[in-house]
């Protein structure tokens, strides 16, 4: 069993549609999450970074985070075509952060279609 | 954000030989980090790379394989050695400058014949 777990569609909506990405995780060390969008032939960029459980919102994302459930989700409202790329959910411990050691989910290809 | 330059893009490459890639920074950095992007597959830490000592390698990565130099606080470079079609793969630098939030370059596309 991989430590995280992310479907990787692909999924395709159409314009102005609500995704709603996730993974799940085993390791409850884990409090630092992050979701990471990537372009075809880029590096990943961050998109949203939460610590521990809880929501956060930054315009039309928003991420949230269940550890009880060791869950994670990432929601994008009034989903556009720029929304199109692979989005991939990385979590660290208080160590691994340190030491740059992320661990990655598998990434979701998402296609956001007019 | 962090600006990370990474040489070069892409690549093809012949099966035995090696490929250096560079990683510069815009600024000074303690720690730079090699990740490994194969198709399909999660990201995957290979080492991690201070100024001054040698790399760190993650379980399932050697030396020898993957050398890293790192002579300076905003520069380092990973060698792909003794290449075999299993080294296709994206190969991505990063670096830590905010805490926890970890900033990749674009990444170097390598395909091995």
């Amino acid at each position: 069993q991989k430590e995280v777990e992310q479907d990787p569609g692909p999924l395709s909506v159409p314009e102005g549609a609500i995704v709603s990405l996730n993974c799940t995780y085993s390791n409850s060390a884990f409090q630092y999450f992050m979701w990471y969008r990537q372009y075809s032939r880029k590096g990943p960029e961050l998109l949203m970074y939460t610590y521990s459980s809880g929501n956060k919102e930054d315009g039309r994302f928003t991420a949230q985070v269940d550890k009880s459930s060791k869950y994670i989700s990432l929601f994008i409202r009034d989903s556009q075509p720029s929304d199109s790329a692979t989005y991939l959910c990385a979590m660290s411990d208080a160590g691994g952060t340190s030491y740059g050691k992320l661990t990655f989910g598998q990434g979701t290809i998402l296609t956001v279609h007019p | 954000s962090a600006v990370i330059s990474q040489k070069p893009s892409r690549d093809i490459c012949q099966r035995g030989t090696s490929l250096t890639i560079q990683c510069q920074v815009d600024s000074q950095v303690t720690m730079m980090f090699w990740y490994r992007q194969q198709p399909g597959q999660s990201l995957t830490l290979i080492a991690t790379a201070n100024q001054g000592s040698e790399a760190t390698y993650e379980s399932g990565f050697v030396i020898d394989k993957f050398p890293i130099s790192r002579p300076n606080l905003t520069f380092s470079t990973l060698t792909v050695s003794n290449l075999s079609p299993e080294d296709s793969s994206i190969y991505l630098c990063s670096v830590d400058r905010t805490n926890e939030k970890l900033f990749f370059g674009s990444g170097t596309q390598l395909s091995v014949l």
